[in-house]
């Protein structure tokens, strides 16, 4: 597809249970960022790879959470026990230029529900 | 804590009117100002940016304006439609990493 397309739309999982969270990026698009958006706040930065590496993982909250781009493209973003304060919609962006005007384009998240 | 916020949560504008908002920072080092536009149930959406030089830069139907001396953004919307309402965001850019405020609802009157 022409956007960056994220797997699944929705996750409801139990506390302490394992999550994984995809995004497929716009071809070609060597940034990719990992965003948590909670309801009625702005997206919180996560990750950033440029390329297959994590340039910047100071946003990630513990060490339940991990990342990885293995071949530069696809991103799976990992979370271990989850707990309810997990729940949140995981926004995941990709752009050519990280260091240009700003401008990411953002799949439409995947919203995880931790009962 | 953040670095951009808004300063109102909700706007109501009248189909028709323009609409403007705002937004204060506390970083002087951002490279760019940008605005998205979010809808429910989708991703931000990038709206239009400018520049941490410049004052004023114009698109379609939008303009924003940056003043440096205070520390504001705003954004301004021409003859706001009903496909406007959404909640707007504005975000600064310093090297790679975009940084988001909380975001205004606005709601378009028919």
């Amino acid at each position: 597809g022409a956007g960056v397309s994220q797997t699944p739309s929705n996750k409801v999982t139990e506390k302490g249970k394992y999550v994984e969270l995809r995004c497929d990026p716009i071809s070609g698009h060597t940034a990719l960022y990992w965003y948590r958006q909670s309801l009625g706040q702005g997206p919180e930065f996560l990750i950033y790879f440029q390329g297959t590496g994590a340039a910047d993982d100071s946003g990630l909250p513990n060490d339940r959470f991990f990342a990885v781009r293995p071949e530069g493209s696809v991103s799976t973003l990992k979370i271990q026990r989850t707990e309810r304060g997990d729940s949140a919609v995981y926004l995941c962006a990709s752009s050519l230029n990280p260091r240009g005007t700003g401008e990411l384009f953002f799949g439409e998240g995947s919203r995880l529900t931790v009962l | 804590g953040e670095s951009v916020g808004l300063h109102l949560p909700t706007l109501s504008v009248q189909e028709g009117d323009n609409s403007i908002i705002n937004c204060a920072y506390s970083n002087s080092a951002s490279d760019y100002f940008i605005w998205y536009k979010q809808e429910s149930g989708k991703g931000p959406q990038f709206i239009i940016d400018i520049r941490s030089n410049m004052d004023k830069r114009q698109g379609q139907r939008v303009t924003v304006l940056l003043n440096k001396t205070v520390k504001h953004l705003s954004l301004q919307i021409a003859a706001t439609q009903p496909g406007d309402s959404a909640v707007y965001f504005c975000a600064e850019l310093r090297d790679y990493k975009l940084s988001f405020g909380a975001g205004t609802t606005v709601t378009v009157r028919a």
